[in-house]
């Protein structure tokens, strides 16, 4: 198993509070995603990270920022969090992209519940 | 955008039936296609994948053919078993959004019954 530990792994939180949620990687891997699951919609990236302190967008990331100031860690923050936030946060990670790769290795996710 | 649709479910099959989950997909350009699955309580792992037309992804007894000509990524399984019971996930990657990020349709939960 690839070795990725998010944390924390359930959170119950109330709405207008930050919260953090941590992806540790020690694959060495260049490539670091934030998804979140939701029912009806699959997975939906948030945001990713192409190295350090490079990030990007994904198609959800309002009330989200991400931060990656070391290889093994990639930070996501919602600075107040809505109930809208309430889901499933999976970290993904990724060692190269391009037409022949794509397999991304999953955390096991982190529940949070915003009441 | 790029996007990905797969048929609803949940699924129901009994044992050593025959699976078929269909899998459509929208994109400019010549995308990189994929099956994951999701097991209870777990984080998605890589089933199959595909990076040009014609090309065929198969493991695990699951096969799937890119075919451009009609956009899609039917994932297919000729005897299903109990264990073969999840969540999984059409997904592409190298459309509009380029290769760094991996879109998904919106899953297909499978349940088989013995």
């Amino acid at each position: 198993d690839a070795g990725i530990t998010q944390s924390p792994r359930h959170k119950v939180t109330e709405t207008g509070t930050p919260v953090t949620l941590r992806c540790h990687q020690t694959e060495n891997h260049r490539y670091m995603y934030w998804y979140r699951q939701d029912p009806g919609h699959g997975l939906r990236l948030i945001h990713y990270s192409y190295g350090v302190k490079d990030t990007d967008k994904g198609e959800v990331s309002d009330g989200y920022s991400v931060s990656r100031s070391k290889t093994e860690d990639f930070l996501l923050t919602l600075e107040s969090a809505t109930s809208s936030q309430t889901s499933v946060y999976f970290c993904a990670i990724s060692a190269t992209s391009g037409v022949n790769t794509g397999e991304l290795f999953f955390g096991e996710g982190s529940r949070l519940t915003v009441l | 955008g790029d996007s990905v649709t797969q048929m609803e479910g949940p699924v129901t099959l009994s044992e050593e039936a025959c699976l078929t989950i269909n899998c459509t997909y929208t994109a400019t350009g010549y995308p990189s296609l994929f099956w994951y699955v999701q097991y209870p309580g777990e984080g998605l792992q890589l089933l199959l994948k595909a990076t040009k037309a014609d090309d065929k992804g198969s493991n695990k007894g699951f096969e799937a053919t890119y075919r451009k000509e009609t956009t899609s990524f039917h994932l297919e399984k000729g005897s299903v078993q109990v264990s073969d019971s999840a969540v999984y996930f059409c997904a592409l990657k190298g459309g509009s959004g380029g290769y760094n990020k991996l879109i998904f349709g919106a899953g297909t939960r499978l349940a088989v019954h013995p």
